[in-house]
């Protein structure tokens, strides 16, 4: 039973298209978080939620948008998708008790 | 601004030597640095924290020390396996409701038999 799953594992798009990534944890915890891992494998943090609060939005171009409709969930939207987005996006999740993350497999986004 | 190093992009040694890797921190008073690591397409997997009150911390072969005067950790595996051949990440934070880490870039390190 998988405790950070994402959805897709895989998204391949145009420059100029909206898409979606989803996320769902199984862990209770109540932070979640989303990353952007680029070429160079350096792992930055884009955003996290608490109890479905945005407590953490560091410098990300407008274009991302992420919703947590309840604790288990936190998707990511991007609009208007440009070549640089492209990269493997990694969910995580987190306990108040501890300072542990758990990440998802990612997604890897190619845009053309 | 706070940066962190990792200090060397791949690492190779032999099976049954002990691997270290090093982790250096400037600009930044962390509470805890963390190990990770992670496999070719796949998520980063926590191995150890390490609190900045704690010199040393052991876990099976891993072992990490933190040296917040010289802002460093060492990260050891020793008896060293193929198996073992991953990036490892490390990663520093505070405690805080904000819950944030920030991540080195990661060392790569091959075992080879």
């Amino acid at each position: 039973d998988t405790a950070v799953s994402q959805t897709p594992k895989y998204l391949v798009t145009q420059m100029g298209n909206d898409k979606s990534i989803k996320c769902e944890q199984n862990l209770g915890h109540d932070t979640m978080y989303w990353y952007k891992q680029d070429s160079k494998k350096f792992l930055k943090i884009m955003f996290s939620y608490n109890n479905k609060e945005l407590i953490i939005n560091e410098t990300v171009p407008n274009r991302f948008s992420p919703k947590s409709p309840d604790k288990a969930h936190l998707n990511l939207h991007i609009n208007s998708l440009e070549l640089g987005d492209s990269a493997v996006y990694f969910c995580a999740t987190a306990s108040r008790k501890s300072n542990e993350q758990y990440f998802g497999p990612g997604t890897r986004l190619t845009v053309t | 601004s706070q940066k962190i190093e990792q200090n060397s992009e791949a690492l190779n040694i032999q099976e049954g030597k002990t691997a270290t890797l090093t982790c250096n921190y400037t600009n930044y008073s962390p509470a805890y640095l963390q190990w990770y690591r992670q496999d070719p397409g796949r998520g980063p997997v926590f191995l150890l924290l390490i609190r900045e009150n704690e010199k040393e911390k052991r876990k099976e072969r891993l072992k990490v020390t933190f040296d917040t005067t010289l802002k460093q950790s060492l990260f050891h595996i020793t008896a060293s396996q193929p198996a073992d051949s991953a990036t490892y990440l490390c990663a520093l934070g505070r405690e805080s409701s904000a819950s944030k880490i920030i991540f080195g870039s990661g060392t790569r390190l091959s075992i080879r038999p």
